[in-house]
């Protein structure tokens, strides 16, 4: 059965600082992955995906992931936090042979003035 | 160009009655999804609809029943609420050819007391 692990609940940085949100997922098949964000009272946005292509992806915001099938990961990053980068990231991965997307518990970051 | 958009935004219904959730997609997308999402929890899928059929279904009770319109635009209805049915019920519309790029509205909040 496939799933997707968001190791932390939340995440707090300092403004100006690297960020870093990591995901694990299980799967039996080639999956696609993918990012997205919940700012507070706002509907879901995606951030970056990845689809079997290259393996660090460059997505919105000056976020960027990168896909290792050795470790089963497929962690967020971020060189600077900027204030308005504080909502919930969701970690989602879609197997080839299914609609479905399963997605991740969420890790709320937290940025620190 | 609208973004995708759902009605109503906030709804109060008691234990044992009927809702029913409208999505309209984002212009030119023919699939819609449907999701649930509990408080601190990640979005769990409910059904998509393409061609007016449900095309895959989540772990949801047959309760929980949709149906997708010519315009392509979409019900979820909900029969004998429960408490549990309380959460935030996401509509995502995408093309059938990327079902897996998925546009969300800002969501309807149903609480049922």
């Amino acid at each position: 059965a496939q799933s997707v692990t968001q190791l932390d609940s939340h995440v707090s940085v300092s403004e100006g600082t690297p960020v870093l949100l990591r995901c694990n997922y299980s799967s039996s098949y080639s999956p696609s992955l993918f990012w997205y964000v919940q700012h507070p009272n706002k509907g879901l946005q995606l951030l970056l995906k990845y689809t079997s292509a290259a393996t660090l992806v460059k997505g919105i915001n000056g976020f960027e992931a990168e896909f290792k099938k050795s470790e089963t990961s497929f962690h967020l990053t971020k060189p600077s936090a900027h204030m308005s980068d504080a909502a919930e990231y969701f970690c989602v991965v879609r197997m080839d042979s299914n609609y479905q997307l399963i997605w991740g518990a969420g890790t709320k970051l937290i940025i620190k003035p | 160009d609208a973004g995708v958009t759902q009605s109503p935004t906030h709804l109060i219904k008691t234990r044992g009655q009927q809702v029913t959730l409208r999505c309209s997609p984002k212009s030119g997308h023919d699939t819609v999804s449907w999701y649930q999402q509990a408080l601190g929890q990640g979005p769990q899928f409910i059904f998509q609809y393409y061609e007016e059929e449900e095309r895959q279904r989540g772990n949801f009770p047959d309760r929980f029943s949709g149906h997708q319109f010519p315009n392509y635009s979409s019900e979820l209805n909900v029969n004998a609420l429960l408490l549990g049915d309380s959460a935030l019920y996401l509509c995502a519309s995408s093309t059938r050819t990327a079902t897996y790029e998925q546009y969300f509205g800002p969501g309807t909040r149903l609480t049922v007391t």
